[in-house]
């Protein structure tokens, strides 16, 4: 069974800062999605990775296949940003969740 | 704008009593699905449909039932079986296949309180 751990749980960050958010993985998968969740409790999907990189704005994603790992970085991060940040991963048809990272952005 | 409705956002029932959240997408996307979400844990599969009128059980479907008659919409019931029904539910649709070329659409989730 495929288990996905993100870290950290819990980040807080000053605006302006680079922010990194880590996802491992145990199993091959045959993509990686990365969602935002906002206090109201709405997800949006922000990226979804097989391979190598995708960029969005200020967003970053990163997978690396072969070590199981995947990377979400901020770039100036923003108070806006606060949001608790989730992987999920999807193989054999089903998406599997890691259980969030609660982002913090303060002025 | 295409997308996926969920209502109510908020719902509040007494203890024992059925209740249906309502899941209405208009994205033509086959595949529709039903997650619960409690405090401190990833999201869990309810159930899901890949096609109208037929639906699988996922890793948490005792105590909930849907149906699937229609593309669009994809209604879970919450049954008096449910033991801990309290928590928040999220509906999310995507194209059918497999693959890495299929993305997911979320709703906005419902808060469901038993008391």
């Amino acid at each position: 069974k495929n288990e996905v751990e993100q870290s950290p749980q819990n980040l807080t960050a000053q605006e302006g800062e680079f922010i990194t958010i880590n996802c491992s993985y145990s199993v091959g998968i045959s993509a990686l999605h990365w969602l935002q969740q906002h206090p109201g409790g709405g997800i949006v999907s922000l990226f979804m990775l097989s391979s190598g990189k995708k960029k969005h704005g200020r967003l970053i994603a990163t997978i690396n296949i072969q070590e199981k790992h995947s990377s979400l970085h901020i770039t100036a991060s923003h108070p806006r940003d606060s949001a608790v940040y989730i992987c999920a991963t999807r193989s054999q048809g089903n998406l599997i969740f890691g259980k969030g990272t609660k982002l913090s952005v303060k002025p | 704008d295409g997308g996926i409705t969920q209502s109510p956002k908020y719902l509040f029932r007494k203890e024992g009593q059925n209740v249906t959240l309502s899941c209405e997408q208009n994205l033509n996307h086959d595949a529709m699905y039903w997650y619960r979400q409690d405090p401190g844990q990833g999201l869990r599969l309810i159930y899901y449909s890949q096609i109208v009128n037929d639906f699988q059980k996922g890793d948490i479907a005792e105590g909930y039932s849907v149906s699937r008659e229609k593309k669009e919409s994809f209604p879970l019931t919450v049954t008096s079986a449910q033991k801990n029904p309290t928590a928040f539910y999220l509906c999310a649709s995507s194209s059918s296949g497999t693959g890495s070329k299929y993305g997911y659409t979320f709703g906005s989730g419902t808060r469901l309180t038993v008391v």
